[in-house]
């Protein structure tokens, strides 16, 4: 089974900063990932799929790239509203795994 | 409006089963596949299992697999899991997920999730 492995599991920012998520693959998965965006209480909201595309409705501050092995999540100029968990899922039958979650803090 | 809607959740002690249904509103429901996604308290978000748009093909993590049943019933709009011999370690809200893609398409993510449903297994 693929496995995905994301880094940092914690990372603490404050509001404007550029921040970068890891995620890792056990193996090749071209680029059927997705990120999403969780809160507290909350269910999980798409963020990316495809590895890049941007979900509708998603600020273009979101970003997505990699392919293969390793992808990144990136927001650039963090807003008050961003800080949450956010997850990377393996969108390739048969299994469709997610990370282990990378909880974004204010600084 | 896309409305995912769980229930069926509840107290259940070890070895019993439960079965959660997931009533789905706002989108052709026979079009679309559907996943079953959990989360134990504290914990990150765990894939269950994934059934296709006409029921056909369903795939399972190996945490329950044998033990639950992923189905849908397309007259209904309806979603369920059914979970047996249910264990400590399945305590989670669930939550039920559509495929944004249609038919087969599973590589655009989920794009409407419900509010999910707590599932406690406790004697």
């Amino acid at each position: 089974d693929i496995r995905l492995t994301q880094s940092p599991s914690f990372l603490s920012a404050s509001v404007g900063d550029r921040v970068t998520i890891t995620c890792r693959a056990s193996q090749g998965i071209s680029n059927y990932l997705a990120w999403y965006q969780q809160k507290p209480g909350k269910a999980p909201k798409l963020l990316i799929y495809a590895a890049s595309t941007l979900q509708g409705g998603v600020p273009s501050r979101f970003s997505g790239s990699g392919s293969g092995t390793e992808f990144i999540l990136t927001i650039s100029g963090l807003q008050p509203e961003d800080f949450a968990t956010y997850y990377c899922q393996h969108l390739n039958s048969p299994i469709y795994s997610f990370g282990q979650g990378t909880k974004l803090e204010i600084k | 409006q896309v409305q995912l809607v769980e229930s069926g959740g509840g107290v259940v002690q070890p070895g019993r089963s439960l079965r959660l249904s997931c009533a789905a509103a706002g989108y052709t429901f026979t079009s679309h596949g559907m996943h079953w996604v959990r989360q134990a308290p504290g914990k990150g978000l765990e894939w269950v299992a994934v059934i296709s748009y006409d029921g056909s093909n369903t795939y399972y993590a190996d945490s329950v697999k044998g033990r639950f049943t992923i189905s849908r019933d397309n007259s209904k709009n309806t979603l369920y899991l059914q979970m047996n011999s249910l264990r400590a370690e399945d305590t989670a809200v669930y939550y039920c997920a559509k495929n944004q893609g249609g038919w087969d398409v599973t590589t655009s993510g989920s794009d409407y999730w419900g509010q999910g449903t707590l599932v406690t297994v406790s004697s």
